[in-house]
């Protein structure tokens, strides 16, 4: 079964210093990754997504992420946090051509 | 375009009382999916629709009715509330498979639903 593990329930960083959220995957076959960021009482905006080629994928807001296929990771990262940056994080995996199977999230936290 | 769009924003229901939510995209998407979202357990998917005429359960369809009533709407039902179904709903859409090119969702605003 296809699943995503996100094992930080909150991520605590200060502004400017550089952020890492983690993610990692069980799929089988070619996984396609996702990152999405959720503010309060709004839906899931899309952040970036790997697909295929390069490993470090780069998106929204100045985010980035690292596809590592021997450690079956996905961590989301950016040089420096800002303030603006604090939000709930899903990691996601597509599965079966229509199906999203979505971590159960990590909150960011991000303090002045 | 106004993306996704979901009605109500808000509702309050009695155990027992039954409602329909609402959503709609207007970006020509063919698939679409209802979820819920309940703390420290990430979203969870409802029902889909991967193409107009068709709906398939997730992975927690019991106590939901879903229609796919054109391609542009997407509705939910409630028949029977209950507090176990206490959430905030989302409505998402996707392009779906064309071309090895594999897309990422859109979301709607949400509905955050209380049964009493």
């Amino acid at each position: 079964a296809q699943s995503v593990a996100q094992p930080e329930d909150q991520v605590n960083v200060a502004e400017g210093n550089p952020l890492t959220v983690k993610c990692t995957y069980s799929v089988s076959g070619n996984p396609y990754l996702f990152w999405y960021v959720q503010y309060p009482n709004r839906g899931l905006q899309f952040l970036l997504k790997y697909i295929t080629g390069d490993n470090l994928v780069k998106g929204s807001y100045g985010f980035e992420a690292e596809f590592n296929k021997s450690q079956t990771s996905f961590h989301l990262k950016k040089p420096s946090a800002l303030v603006s940056d604090s939000a709930l994080y899903f990691c996601a995996v597509l599965s079966g051509g229509f199906k999203t199977i979505f971590g159960a999230g990590t909150r960011l936290f991000v303090k002045a | 375009n106004a993306g996704v769009t979901q009605t109500p924003k808000f509702q309050v229901l009695k155990t027992g009382q039954s409602m329909t939510l609402q959503c709609a995209q207007d970006m020509n998407h063919n698939s679409m999916y209802w979820y819920r979202q309940d703390p420290g357990m990430g979203l969870r998917l409802i029902y889909y629709s991967a193409s107009e005429g068709t709906t398939d359960k997730g992975e927690v369809p019991n106590g939901y009715n879903v229609s796919r009533l054109n391609k542009r709407e997407f509705s939910l039902r409630l028949e029977s509330a209950a507090p176990s179904q206490t959430s905030v709903y989302f409505c998402a859409s996707y392009r779906s498979l064309e071309k090895s090119s594999y897309n990422e969702q859109f979301f709607g605003p949400g509905t955050r639903l209380t049964v009493l």
